[in-house]
């Protein structure tokens, strides 16, 4: 079992530009969660996919969007890149979205926006 | 809202002493509890969680929890470190199917 993963494992942007972010879930795992984690700081809950449909959304601005495919892959896109947009992106997944079922994470993407 | 506290930023332990890192959560009703440890270049390993029950919890790696209403807190306890310990150590809130919230962290170091 692969785990999740993530891809790519760094990305470095310029500000203004545009980013996608790809997951693959553990096997089995139907609900991808994605959190932001900048520098010493915890993760920040950006928003939940299940079923291909964005279930709850963290205080994120609508420049994150993301996408869940019929595989139950996930895309985190980010458009009009800030510098404070830095960090350490953390794709989850999980079998559904009860909150007893443990959520295991990917590596990250460690995303650099100059 | 949900917050998580972790007041203690960095924590220094010597290899075989005991460890405890303390975690404070602030909500209305008793969330889940979660502690997760993070090392360089990993994604996050959920050590132990609770949802209700005893509140003495035994997790992953030789870790231990409890929670404790009248503080609300959920400290983390380990009897004896090992230097392979030393990483991230992050502890969660969620209450129901809401988004996990975490705290800010506290990293260990083990000196030999």
């Amino acid at each position: 079992d692969a785990g999740v993963t993530q891809s790519p494992t760094h990305l470095i942007k310029t500000r203004g530009q545009q980013v996608t972010l790809r997951c693959s879930p553990k096997s089995g795992h139907d609900t991808v969660s994605w959190y932001q984690q900048a520098l010493g700081q915890g993760p920040q809950f950006i928003f939940q996919y299940y079923e291909e449909e964005e279930r709850q959304r963290g205080n994120f601005p609508d420049r994150f969007s993301g996408h869940q495919f019929p595989n139950y892959s996930s895309e985190l896109n980010v458009n009009a890149l800030l510098l404070g947009d830095s960090a350490l992106y953390l794709c989850a997944s999980s079998f559904s979205i009860s909150s007893y079922n443990e959520q295991f994470f990917g590596p990250g993407t460690r995303l650099t926006v100059l | 809202a949900q917050s998580v506290t972790q007041p203690d930023i960095h924590i220094t332990v010597s290899e075989g002493a005991s460890l405890e890192l303390r975690c404070n959560y602030s909500y209305g009703a008793t969330p889940y509890l979660f502690w997760y440890v993070q090392s360089p270049g990993q994604g996050l390993q959920l050590l132990l969680k609770y949802f209700s029950g005893d509140t003495l919890v035994q997790g992953i790696k030789g870790f231990e929890a409890e929670f404790k209403r009248s503080q609300s807190s959920f400290n983390l306890r380990k009897p004896s470190v090992h230097w392979s310990d030393a990483a991230e150590y992050f502890c969660a809130s969620q209450f129901g199917n809401e988004k996990l919230t975490f705290g800010t962290g506290t990293r260990l170091t083990i000196i030999p």
